[in-house]
């Protein structure tokens, strides 16, 4: 079945340090993937999608993923983290097979940001 | 433009009592999607919407949930006879077709009380 792992929970970071955001899924065909973030009381935000082409992938507030088909892995990365990126970040595979449309999520991983 | 948008943002119900949330996708988007965001579950898929074709109903917890779209636009999640489990932010999504980005609405939060 189709499935996507979030390793981390909860992850600190520093102010000004990198990040980066692990997501692991399982899916039998070509994944198209997501990375959402969402801020206490909000909806979901879409930061970045992969669907085919450069497995680099550049989305907005200066994130960026990387899609390792051999890994099964679409990590989410930025190089310095801002205390407004502090959020729970989302992962997710679009469930594309037949006739389905929805996306399949991870549990998230909870960023906070130290000053 | 406008993005998604629910109503109400809050809904306080005593259990037993039906209640129904409403969703107004981006004018144009022509695939509707209900979502659950629990604290044990995580997010989880509930009902898609594709124009006029049938509406995948296959992540309906049980038969008490029920969703319809009017006109190809604005979309109703019926919960009758609420239980507590109920209780879980609901959020709506719309994408121009199926098969690409959703858009997310601010979600409705239920409490079952």
């Amino acid at each position: 079945a189709q499935s996507v792992t979030q390793p981390d929970i909860h992850i600190t970071v520093s102010e000004g340090a990198s990040l980066e955001l692990r997501c692991n899924y399982s899916y039998g065909a070509t994944p198209y993937l997501f990375w959402y973030v969402q801020s206490p009381g909000q909806g979901l935000q879409l930061l970045l999608k992969y669907f085919s082409g450069d497995t680099l992938v550049q989305g907005i507030k200066g994130f960026e993923a990387e899609f390792k088909r051999s890994q099964s892995s679409f990590n989410l990365r930025k190089p310095s983290v801002h205390w407004s990126d502090a959020a729970e970040y989302f992962c997710a595979v679009g469930d594309y097979g037949g006739s389905q449309g929805n996306l399949i999520f991870g549990k998230g991983t909870k960023l906070s940001v130290k000053p | 433009g406008a993005g998604v948008s629910q109503s109400p943002s809050n809904k306080v119900t005593e259990k037993g009592k039906d209640v129904e949330l409403r969703c107004d996708p981006i004018s144009g988007h022509t695939a509707l999607y209900w979502y659950r965001q629990s604290l044990g579950q995580g997010l989880e898929f509930l009902i898609y919407f594709q124009g006029n074709s049938a509406p995948d109903k296959s992540g309906l917890p049980s038969d008490r949930f029920s969703a319809e779209r009017t006109g190809g636009s604005v979309s109703t999640l019926t919960i009758q006879r609420t239980q507590q489990e109920d209780s879980a932010v609901y959020l709506c999504a719309s994408s121009l077709k199926r098969g690409i980005e959703q858009y997310f609405g601010p979600g409705t939060r239920l409490t079952v009380t």
